[in-house]
Parts: C-alpha cells; sequence; structure tokens
C-alpha cells in the first residue's frame, strides 16, 4: 500500500472549517484513500473514504485531486469534540481481509 | 450500528500468566483485526483473521497467538505476558475485502 504524509500538528478555531492535508504521491490506480479518526483514549472511528471522486457524508467531504497524488478532509464547522487524531490511510481492495496501515496521524485541536 | 465488544477495559496481570482478551462483533463481518497502540509507534497490527480458523500474521506477530472459532469472535492470547507487552489493545472487524473498519474501545494491559 502507498505510504502518505501528514503534517504532525494543525489548529483550528470552533466553528470554522478544519482542512487538513495529506500526500499520498506513490499512490496506485486501485487504491482507495481512507481517513479515521481517533479521539484520546477510544479506538478510531472510520470518517470517509474515495477513490477518485470527492466524496461528502455527515461527518466530512473529501477532496482528492485529479492526479490523486493528495487529498483534503474538510471538516465544515468544526467543534471542541472534533479535538483528536486524524490518520490518512491509502489501501487496496483486496479478496481477503484488508489490513489497514495507521502512521502517525495529525493531531487536529479545535479551540474555542 | 456495528458493535465490537471487547471484554475488559482495563487488565492488569503478572509478568508470565497467560492472558485472553476477547472481542465480539455482531455484525456478521469476515473479517477481525488485533492491533496495539504504543505512544510514538502508532497503531500495529498484531494478527488478523478473514474467515473462522483462518488467521494470518501482522506486523508484529510476536509473543502473540490468536483463535477464531467462530465467526463473531476473535480471541488474543499472550502465551507468558512481559511487560514489553503492556500496550493498549484494540479489535476491529470490517467486511470482506473493505477498509472501513469498526474498532472496540480498547483494552489497556498492564503487565507487571
Amino acid at each position: 500500500d502507498a505510504k502518505t504524509t501528514q503534517p504532525t500538528s494543525m489548529d483550528c478555531a470552533e466553528g470554522r472549517a478544519a482542512n487538513l492535508p495529506c500526500n499520498h504521491s506513490t499512490i496506485s490506480g486501485n487504491e482507495y484513500v481512507y481517513w479515521y479518526r481517533q479521539i484520546h483514549s477510544q479506538g478510531p472511528q472510520y470518517i470517509i473514504h474515495g477513490l477518485k471522486n470527492n466524496e461528502t457524508n455527515e461527518m466530512a467531504s473529501l477532496i482528492i485531486t485529479e492526479d490523486r497524488k493528495s487529498s483534503t478532509l474538510i471538516l465544515p464547522h468544526a467543534t471542541l469534540r472534533d479535538t483528536a487524531v486524524y490518520y490518512c490511510i491509502v489501501n487496496g481492495v483486496r479478496t481477503s481481509g484488508s489490513r489497514l496501515t495507521f502512521g502517525e496521524g495529525t493531531q487536529l485541536t479545535v479551540n474555542p | 450500528d456495528v458493535k465490537v465488544t471487547q471484554s475488559s477495559r482495563y487488565l492488569v496481570k503478572r509478568t508470565g500468566e497467560k492472558v485472553f482478551l476477547e472481542c465480539v462483533q455482531d455484525m456478521d463481518h469476515e473479517n477481525m483485526f488485533w492491533y496495539r497502540q504504543d505512544p510514538g509507534l502508532g497503531l500495529r497490527l498484531i494478527y488478523f483473521s478473514y474467515d473462522v480458523k483462518m488467521k494470518e500474521k501482522g506486523d508484529i506477530p510476536e509473543g502473540y497467538s490468536v483463535s477464531r472459532e467462530k465467526k463473531e469472535r476473535f480471541s488474543l492470547i499472550l502465551e507468558s505476558a512481559s511487560t514489553n507487552q503492556t500496550s493498549m489493545y484494540l479489535c476491529a472487524s470490517s467486511l470482506q475485502g473493505v477498509g472501513k473498519l469498526f474498532f472496540g474501545s480498547g483494552t489497556q494491559l498492564s503487565v507487571l
């Protein structure tokens, strides 16, 4: 699976949009981009994933560049409860178990 | 919603003890995973299973074994616990071939 690069930490003001970048320049054509987050002392939580089109759900939006070498997770109106570590993971679909490799992620701190 | 339940939130064991960590999921998922999480090292995959009685080693299987006798249950076994196995252990499950994992709340294991 392709490697990803994320900033170590970011800050965001409550109520503003949080834009979390991820680079995955070695991504291959059949690999998806997944985003998870982990709030302190809890297990990671799935947020969203995409292949090449932009995706939106009730939690966030995922913008993938046309060349697929980078993506941005957008939390449109960040709240204090969005403070967490956010992981960007690239993973291909497999017939057997899809094993995800979690890096260090980005610590997002939402400030009042 | 999918529920992944880990049997204990906190566990304290002695060096040399045999330790069982249990995980149960209620959504008929084919895949189940065991990760451990340590400060500065992120989440690391220990073992995973893509079917009953099937298992595959992850990145750090040494000192661990697993058992999957029923589809809904995946057990992690520390044959002889050591202090370097003190960690947060996270169980997860997913559908076949899909990278959307559902995690349990974790078991904080302390080996004294």
